[in-house]
């Protein structure tokens, strides 16, 4: 069966610092891989969107990036951290639908 | 692109029926998608609907209709754990399999 893996679960990091969320997915093959930021009491916000290694569209422009180094590998970067980057982000795949979502990670920015 | 509206919170008795609306304004509509997310948490799939009509999973069922744009999500026997969030997400034909979600509903059972 497939899997999906998101770390770390939380983490709280200063201002200007840098970031990288890792997602991993197992069981499967060429899946498409998105990244969605939630922010507090409201929706899924699509931020990348990967079908196929080193293949990545972003669909809100801001001061984040996002690279498939490796078929089931997804991470979410970013190199100066702003204060409006904190929100609850999620990894999730599917080949076509449904889409998958992992346990998210809960970004603290201080 | 989309619009997608959905009522911000409801709240309902254990034991009764709720039904959460979604209405939405796409250009290729390919698939219309509900979600559960418990506070702090993923979400996790509920149910599909790209043709008209109900589709029933056990209390939970979806309806859809394309001609509206138009869908609802149905819960039966309501149980406190049904106490979440609900999302609506349209996938667009063209859209490279991507949703598009709507802001949620937040469900509250009451006993």
């Amino acid at each position: 069966s497939q899997t999906i893996h998101q770390w770390p679960a939380t983490l709280v990091q200063p201002v200007g610092s840098p970031l990288s969320l890792e997602c991993t997915v197992e069981g499967t093959s060429n899946p498409n891989l998105y990244w969605y930021r939630q922010a507090a009491g409201r929706g899924l916000q699509l931020l990348f969107y990967s079908v196929g290694i080193g293949q990545i569209s972003s669909e809100v422009p801001q001061n984040l990036s996002a690279s498939r180094p490796q078929d089931r590998q997804f991470i979410l970067s970013s190199k100066k951290l702003l204060l409006s980057d904190s929100g609850f982000y999620l990894c999730a795949w599917g080949p076509n639908q449904p889409q998958h979502f992992g346990d998210g990670t809960r970004l603290s920015i201080l | 692109g989309q619009n997608i509206d959905q009522p911000t919170e409801m709240t309902a008795t254990e034991g009764a029926i709720v039904q959460i609306n979604c209405t939405y304004q796409t250009s290729g509509f390919n698939g219309l998608f509900w979600y559960q997310q418990h506070a702090g948490e993923a979400p996790t799939f509920l149910s599909y609907n790209v043709l008209d009509g109900l589709e029933e999973k056990g209390r939970f069922s979806s309806f859809l209709s394309r001609s509206k744009g138009y869908s609802y999500l149905l819960l039966k026997e309501l149980q406190m754990k049904d106490s979440a969030s609900y999302l609506c997400a349209v996938r667009e034909g063209n859209a490279g399999n991507m949703l598009t979600f709507g802001g949620g509903t937040r469900l509250m059972v009451k006993p």
